[in-house]
């Protein structure tokens, strides 16, 4: 069973509301990593925090916002919300960057 | 033009067939690979992890990389009902090529819908 939770499971927001998701990565895992994946399409980059700092980012605009915590757990924020963003978002995370990283069953966000 | 293109699509088989699945990238500063299997309504797990060229066996799983073509497949012998999923391949770069914006990140192809019919 994975060692990386996400929370909530399911959501619907109306366009130009925010929203924070929310991840708890496995005890000792140093890297989190957050990826959208729109249906039928592979996961997209988002970004990588490691040890509480962000440390790689992707082609996403800055109202996708995240934080991580010293307890392995870490959020995801996106502001203004789209009905483009509506999507699973997936937390990955792994003891250092560049290991195989630990999925977890992801957030699935509609936005109407 | 996608940085990984991952064919076919989607591959309907009977079980006890053997499946290819492939993918080809056009960033050589691609240094790692993997495959992640999805099934419906979960995240990604990892099957197979490598980082060369050559062929990696992990029981009725075969991944298989030629860095020279940039090319790599995972090959699944004797497949079963239960590996019905989507298949994913995911790439990422050297840490000391990546550049400080994308440090660890994974590219993935687009997904193969396998299904393994009785």
């Amino acid at each position: 069973e994975t060692g990386v939770t996400q929370s909530p499971t399911h959501l619907i927001k109306t366009r130009g509301q925010q929203v924070t998701l929310r991840c708890s990565s496995q005890s000792g895992h140093n890297t989190v990593s957050w990826y959208q994946q729109a249906l039928g399409q592979g996961p997209q980059f988002i970004f990588q925090y490691y040890r509480e700092e962000e440390n790689g980012r992707g082609n996403f605009p800055p109202r996708f916002s995240g934080l991580q915590f010293p307890n392995y757990s870490s959020e995801l924020n996106v502001n203004a919300l789209e009905l483009d963003d509506s999507a699973l978002y997936l937390c990955a995370s792994s003891w250092e960057a560049g290991d195989g990283y630990t999925f977890g069953s992801g957030t699935r966000l509609t936005v109407v | 033009q996608k940085e990984v293109e991952q064919d076919p699509g989607p591959l309907s088989v009977p079980e006890g067939a053997i499946v290819s699945l492939n993918c080809t990238y056009s960033n050589s500063a691609f240094q790692y690979f993997m495959w992640y299997r999805q099934y419906s309504r979960k995240g990604p797990e990892l099957l197979m992890y490598t980082y060369s060229s050559g062929n990696k066996e992990d029981g009725r799983f075969t991944a298989q990389v030629d860095k020279s073509s940039k090319y790599i497949s995972l090959f699944i012998r004797d497949s079963q009902p239960s590996d019905s999923a989507t298949y994913l391949c995911a790439m990422r770069a050297n840490p000391g090529l990546a550049g400080g914006t994308s440090y660890g990140k994974l590219t993935f192809g687009q997904g193969t819908i396998l299904t393994v019919h009785p």
